[in-house]
């Protein structure tokens, strides 16, 4: 099993809808997951934190799942500039500070 | 979170040579990091530059080939060696402090002919 996985993607959705993506991850022991986004020729940006069962912040809602080893990403009320790449990041089991990236799902909000 | 800059932002390099790319913070971080990303990839982690010590690789990453520095704790480099077309790619650096969350610099874009 792949340390971290996502759905590629893409989602196309129209503004205003709600999208959710999902990311597994294999590290049981893991404490910390983040989700980051990346636009287009960009550096990836911390978007939230989670160290317990979720976060909220505006119209985002991180949730996780510790039994099942999966955490969510939800997007309510999609703008135009939501349209990113959202890359789903656990801590490496070989070390605290070391960082594993999936391969990022990819948002396309239109008109 | 911390301001990182990198140099250069991008080149365009001839096979066989090396470029160094500098990563600056504006204040003192207890980790820095060097990525690679691929077109259309996630991020790779390279190394982890240790300050007045040695780098940590990862797996299928060599001093050789990418040697680093971290002379103090705002600065480091990393340097492609001997490139070849296979080393085009993003190179991005990172930093944290305290906990795991990583910051990142706007990356060098290389590109090797």
């Amino acid at each position: 099993r792949k340390e971290v996985e996502q759905d590629p993607g893409p989602f196309n959705v129209p503004e205003g809808a709600t999208v959710a993506f999902n990311c597994t991850y294999s590290n049981s022991a893991s404490q910390s997951f983040f989700w980051y986004r990346q636009d287009c020729r960009k550096e990836p940006k911390l978007l939230m934190s989670v160290y317990s069962s979720g976060n909220e912040d505006g119209r985002f809602t991180a949730q996780l799942n510790r039994a099942s080893q999966y955490i969510s990403l939800l997007i309510r009320d999609s703008k135009l500039s939501d349209s990113a790449t959202y890359l789903c990041v656990v801590p490496s089991s070989g070390g605290y500070n070391k960082l594993i990236f999936g391969a990022g799902t990819r948002l396309a909000v239109h008109p | 979170s911390a301001v990182i800059s990198q140099k250069p932002s991008r080149d365009i390099c001839q096979r066989g040579t090396s470029l160094t790319i500098q990563c600056q913070v504006d204040s003192q971080v207890t980790m820095m990091f060097w990525y690679r990303q691929q077109p259309g990839q996630s991020l790779t982690l390279i190394a982890t530059a240790n300050q007045g010590s040695e780098a940590t690789y990862e797996s299928g990453f060599v001093i050789d080939k990418f040697p680093i520095s971290r002379p103090n704790l705002t600065f480091s480099t990393l340097t492609v060696s001997n490139m070849s077309p296979e080393d085009s790619s993003i190179y991005l650096c990172s930093a944290s402090r305290q906990g795991p969350e990583q910051f990142f610099g706007p990356g060098t874009r290389l590109t090797v002919l």
